[in-house]
């Protein structure tokens, strides 16, 4: 079964610090990962979304790379600011040997940042 | 706004209750889904409802039902619940269920069993 581990728990960092947040699944086989936010009590928001065959994506001051063999997966963000405070869920589109794929999620990344 | 929505966003039922929780989608989507998202558990996937037919059930109790009467609205029918049953479900829907079809979520609703 597919498992998607994100480290870390949480973070907690000033304004203007570079980050990165780390992804790990266990079954390489799969189609793409997404990098998704969600604020508080609200839903989820898609970010960025990588297929296999790609090494990575940029959109602004995100940027989630994939190295699908290693099972692992970065999402950086620059320059970081107050608005980014939210939790951050990387999740795999596994390939289950069918047309149906399914998405496995990771528990998540707790992001504040302080002024 | 993910063109998404749905409804109530909170719900607080007694555990021999019978409510219903709505997700209508206005992006022209296929395919449906229903994830239960608790404090103890990552986001799980409940049910997939493709072209109006129920394609995956992930081995969910009965006393979740859910019902997809066209591709843009799905119901999650819930009775007898237990206090573990607390959570918040998301609704998310895809231009089809293959491979390449980027999912968008609604907002949720936040559930509480009593």
């Amino acid at each position: 079964k597919q498992e998607v581990t994100q480290i870390p728990a949480a973070l907690s960092v000033p304004e203007g610090e570079n980050l990165v947040l780390n992804c790990s699944f266990t079954d390489s086989a799969i189609y793409n990962l997404q990098w998704f936010r969600q604020d508080p009590g609200k839903g989820l928001t898609s970010l960025l979304l990588i297929q296999s065959s790609q090494r990575e994506q940029t959109s602004g001051r995100l940027n989630a790379s994939l190295d699908k063999s290693s099972g692992r997966s970065t999402l950086y963000i620059a320059a970081s600011q107050p608005g980014d405070s939210a939790t951050y869920l990387c999740a795999v589109l596994a390939d289950r040997g069918s047309t149906l794929g399914r998405l496995y999620f990771g528990r998540g990344t707790q992001l504040t940042v302080w002024p | 706004e993910t063109g998404v929505t749905q409804t109530p966003r909170h719900l607080v039922m007694g555990m021999t209750n019978k409510k219903s929780l709505k997700c209508e989608q206005h992006l022209g989507h296929n395919a449906m889904y229903w994830y239960k998202q608790s404090a103890k558990k990552p986001l799980e996937l409940m049910f997939v409802y493709s072209l109006e037919e129920r394609v995956e059930n992930n081995s969910v109790p009965s006393r979740f039902s859910p019902e997809c009467p066209n591709s843009s609205h799905l119901f999650l029918h819930l009775h007898t619940l237990q206090p573990e049953d607390s959570a918040l479900y998301l609704c998310a829907s895809s231009r089809g269920t293959g491979t390449y079809n980027e999912q968008f979520f609604g907002p949720g609703t936040r559930l509480t069993v009593l």
